[in-house]
């Protein structure tokens, strides 16, 4: 198979605050993955693309300087919420392709999600 | 941003009933259609990544199918269980290993 962890499952923080949420591969390498955003009734949106060894590419209204991502290594990627305020507060998850040969062909596995409460 | 519309947005059904739900997503600049399956506290599972239209496929009394020319495709649960109740995703992919595009989901209540 191919899983995907997420950690932590929820974070609650205080207004101004860092928070980082990893999210690792832990049966495969992924050069690539990806992190999304769910508000409440809505749907899944993607937030940035990390890639291992380069600079992520985010998606048109994201903040980059916001929400830093680091792929350090071939199962890690990172998200960090810098200076948190409560408008971020959101339910984060992201997802990884697994090379070809492990789980189903061109098929994203995710993480189960971070629930972030920005106090 | 793709426009990707799945309906309905909730459903609930009796335990044994079959059911459907739809997606519709632009027809152009078409790679693959997903569709997941998200249990509340668990990771979406993926359930059938569909590339050609006809497509057809089937994981047990769920299957789908796809239309690109008209941009969309169908969920089928055929003798709905407990265990189904999930919010359904669907997302198309426009090109290989790119972003996925997110309906809201169809949120499916099986009452035993």
């Amino acid at each position: 198979g191919a899983v995907v962890s997420q950690h932590p499952s929820w974070v609650i923080c205080k207004s101004g605050t860092s928070v980082k949420i990893e999210c690792r591969s832990l049966d495969f390498q992924a050069t690539t993955m990806f992190w999304y955003r769910q508000f409440p009734k809505q749907s899944l949106m993607l937030m940035a693309t990390s890639n291992e060894g380069s600079k992520a590419t985010y998606e048109q209204g994201v903040e980059k300087d916001k929400f830093l991502i680091n792929h350090a290594s071939l199962t890690l990627s990172t998200l960090t919420v810098t200076s948190a305020h409560p408008e971020d507060s959101s339910f984060y998850i992201c997802s990884a392709n697994p090379p070809a040969g492990q789980g189903v062909a061109d098929t994203q596995y995710f993480g189960p999600g971070t629930r972030l409460t920005v106090l | 941003i793709l426009n990707v519309e799945q309906s309905p947005q909730s459903l609930h059904v009796q335990e044994g009933d079959s059911t459907n739900f739809t997606c519709s997503f632009p027809s152009s600049n078409f790679y693959a259609l997903h569709w997941y399956r998200w249990e509340t506290a668990k990771s979406p599972e993926a359930l059938f990544v569909m590339t050609l239209n006809g497509d057809e496929k089937k994981k047990g009394r769920i299957s789908a199918t796809l239309n690109t020319k008209e941009g969309y495709s169908y969920l089928y649960i055929k003798g709905s269980q407990p265990e189904d109740s999930a919010t359904y995703l669907c997302a198309p992919e426009e090109t290989s290993g790119s972003r996925l595009t997110f309906g809201e989901g169809t949120q499916l209540t099986v009452n035993p």
